[in-house]
């Protein structure tokens, strides 16, 4: 069954260095989503993407975070300066459409010390 | 306020026993969609069931069912013949807008459910 991946599993680094969390979404979906899950708290929506260009942000997104689809299936979540709040369980998602379900991959650990 | 309300932080079930986890939501719009999730220990996130607000009847999946109570803002996910593998974090989670919704799913915060042998 198809399935969403991400790299690292888990990744620890310092405060203030840049991170990249990597995705590879569904091949036939067309929208793409981050969100955030700090340790014991609920899943939070960061960001959408569809048709190569940001559609929707939350208030969590600001400048530090950026998004790219760099080719065919990669989708990367960039934190520019790691500040330890940070500290979190990203999930990668995918859908094939406005409606369908979200699928979301088994997530990536960020530790910032 | 909470678009998603899960009252029970945890829950206990006996091993082939049914347990029911509730949920409520509050929103306005008219088309919206309901999720629930599984999050084992590993942390994975896991799509169980889906109901959506037009849907006349209530979804099934398995052994998973959804008690859709659409006047009282109410989607209670309902497991028959628990099994030990389904000790795990349970998400309630509603994406809001039909055609043009960008897909952005709320979640509540959450029940554990622990099986007991």
């Amino acid at each position: 069954e198809p399935e969403v991946t991400q790299t690292p599993s888990h990744q620890v680094t310092q405060m203030g260095q840049e991170v990249i969390l990597r995705c590879v979404p569904i091949s036939n979906h067309l929208y793409f989503y981050w969100y955030r899950q700090i340790l014991g708290q609920k899943v939070e929506f960061l960001v959408s993407f569809y048709n190569n260009e940001i559609s929707e942000k939350s208030e969590i997104f600001d400048d530090q975070f950026s998004v790219e689809r760099p080719d065919g299936s990669n989708f990367t979540l960039k934190i520019r300066s790691t500040k330890l709040e940070d500290s979190a369980m990203y999930f990668c998602a995918s859908s094939e459409g406005q409606g369908n379900t979200i699928y979301f991959g088994e997530g990536s650990w960020l530790t910032v010390v | 306020a909470q678009k998603i309300t899960q009252t029970q932080p945890g829950m206990f079930v006996q091993e082939k026993e049914a347990v029911t986890l509730d949920c409520t939501y509050d929103t306005s719009d008219p088309s919206y969609g309901l999720f629930w999730y599984k999050q084992p220990s590993s942390g994975e996130m896991i799509f169980l069931i889906y109901q959506g607000s037009y849907d006349q009847q209530n979804a099934t999946e398995g052994r998973y069912s959804l008690n859709f109570q659409k006047a009282r803002k109410s989607a209670n996910l309902v497991i028959s013949a628990s099994q030990l593998g389904d000790s795990a974090m349970y998400f309630c989670a509603m994406r809001e807008g039909g055609r043009g919704s960008q897909g952005n799913l709320i979640f509540g915060k959450g029940t554990k459910l622990s099986v007991k042998p």
